[in-house]
């Protein structure tokens, strides 16, 4: 089975501070994305890679930044978070030419 | 840019009643997908079905597409609570290299035991 991990199931940080959200894969998988989920908003995404060191912009890219040094690993870095990041972090994974996604369980960040 | 609406947005039914959640869309698609999340947790597929294709079915879950409406609809048989769950259907569009999901603001459906 596909796995897909998420380096924090709930997180606590302050305006201002850099976080780092990290997902791995272990299916070898080229595709990876970052969604935020926000009550009534549904799923929006953020960033993906297609492949190492390749990343493309999402719909709200703004306030995030990401890192794909390894193939299975894609990092979301809020640069200086602010309270509107708060909210549900979504990674998920797919291999090319199957267009099924597997999520990570999310983490949820809270920034105070 | 959010291309699925679901409908209606919250749905509670009794144990062994049929749900049926509704998506619609705005442009071509490749395929539309739904997806389960229970409370706090991540996504899981439950079905995919192509833009040439109108019915399709696993278990107790039936989907039907119409592109000519551009929509989707879900329907569960036979709920049981376990499927207490919110529901999303996701959209890939057509030449769609990058494997790029768009998806709608889900169904949260209750099953009373």
């Amino acid at each position: 089975d596909v796995k897909v991990t998420q380096s924090s199931r709930y997180l606590v940080k302050r305006t201002g501070e850099k976080v780092f959200l990290e997902c791995v894969q272990d299916m070898d998988h080229e595709n990876m994305f970052w969604y935020r989920q926000d009550p009534g908003l549904g799923l929006r995404l953020i960033y993906f890679s297609y492949d190492v060191k390749m990343k493309e912009k999402g719909d709200i890219p703004e306030g995030y930044s990401v890192s794909r040094e390894k193939k299975e690993r894609f990092s979301l870095i809020l640069e200086s978070a602010s309270t509107n990041q708060t909210s549900m972090y979504l990674c998920a994974s797919i291999t090319g030419g199957v267009q099924t996604q597997y999520f990570g369980p999310g983490t949820r960040l809270l920034v105070l | 840019s959010q291309q699925g609406e679901e409908d209606p947005q919250a749905l509670s039914i009794q144990e062994g009643e049929n749900a049926t959640m509704n998506c619609s869309y705005k442009t071509s698609i490749n395929n539309l997908q739904w997806y389960r999340q229970n409370s706090g947790r991540g996504l899981v597929h439950l079905i995919l079905i192509r833009s040439n294709e109108r019915e399709k079915h696993s278990g107790r879950l039936r989907v039907t597409l119409d592109t000519s409406k551009k929509s989707s609809s879900l329907l569960i048989t036979a709920s049981r609570a376990a499927d207490t769950a919110s529901y999303f259907c996701a959209t890939v569009a057509p030449r769609g290299a990058t494997n790029k999901l768009i998806f709608g603001t889900g169904t949260l459906l209750a099953v009373q035991p």
